[in-house]
């Protein structure tokens, strides 16, 4: 158990709605990573959060967003859903960013399995 | 952007076998770190590595982080049924505080 939880676990929607998956980091980590993971394309980087702000993004759509709650934990927000949007989710976090070293080590979450039919 | 070539991509190898894996990257990186994946499950880290030249073990797995920076590799001594998963190098380039990852190994282990 890496102490990083995500609900849900399983999630199946339509296309053109919108669903929202929690992430509660490690205690004391305040830096969040969201991550899809689709068959073809391995683990992507989508965005990063540090204590509330946004840190990072990487190959994140226009249709998703996150946040970083005062409490740490964030949501991820995926809207319009499009088929191609099904693949898992992962969270991550670290203690901290930018540094280098043992502080920046990512530990992952179970996943959010998305299936958009 | 900065990327990782992982390789082999596949291995079935028979129980008892070593294994060994390796990333490489055209830039040089800060961290290397190696994560095991199971069906269904998110990435569990087993070694991370934070100084050129470092050669970390935990149980039967064994990383180094490249005097290069720009390499790392993984062994697995004596493996058994369950290493079977997907093995994935990871690390931070200069400068990145997002993580950058290779496309895996799938590791078969026959008995």
């Amino acid at each position: 158990d890496s102490g990083v939880t995500q609900t849900p676990k399983h999630l199946i929607t339509a296309t053109g709605q919108r669903v929202t998956l929690r992430c509660s980091p490690r205690s004391g980590d305040l830096s969040v990573y969201w991550y899809q993971q689709s068959l073809d394309q391995g683990l992507q980087f989508l965005i990063q959060y540090y204590n509330g702000e946004e840190r990072a993004k990487g190959n994140i759509l226009e249709r998703f967003s996150a946040q970083q709650f005062p409490d740490l934990h964030s949501e991820l927000n995926l809207s319009s859903l499009e088929l191609g949007d099904s693949a898992l989710y992962f969270c991550a976090s670290s203690v901290a960013t930018g540094a280098m070293g043992i502080q920046e080590t990512q530990y992952f979450g179970p996943g959010t399995r998305l299936l958009v039919l | 952007g900065q990327q990782l070539n992982q390789s082999p991509q596949s291995m079935f190898i028979q129980e008892g076998e070593d294994v060994s894996m390796n990333c490489t990257s055209s830039s040089i990186f800060n961290t290397w770190l190696w994560y095991k994946q199971d069906p269904g499950e998110g990435p569990v880290l087993l070694i991370a590595l934070y100084k050129a030249g470092e050669l970390t073990s935990n149980g039967r797995l064994t990383a180094q982080f490249g005097i290069t920076r720009k390499d790392s590799f993984l062994n697995i001594s004596a493996s058994i049924p369950s290493d079977v998963g997907i093995y994935f190098c990871a690390g931070h380039g200069v400068g990145q505080g997002n993580l950058i990852f290779g496309k895996g190994t799938k590791l078969s282990v026959k008995p």
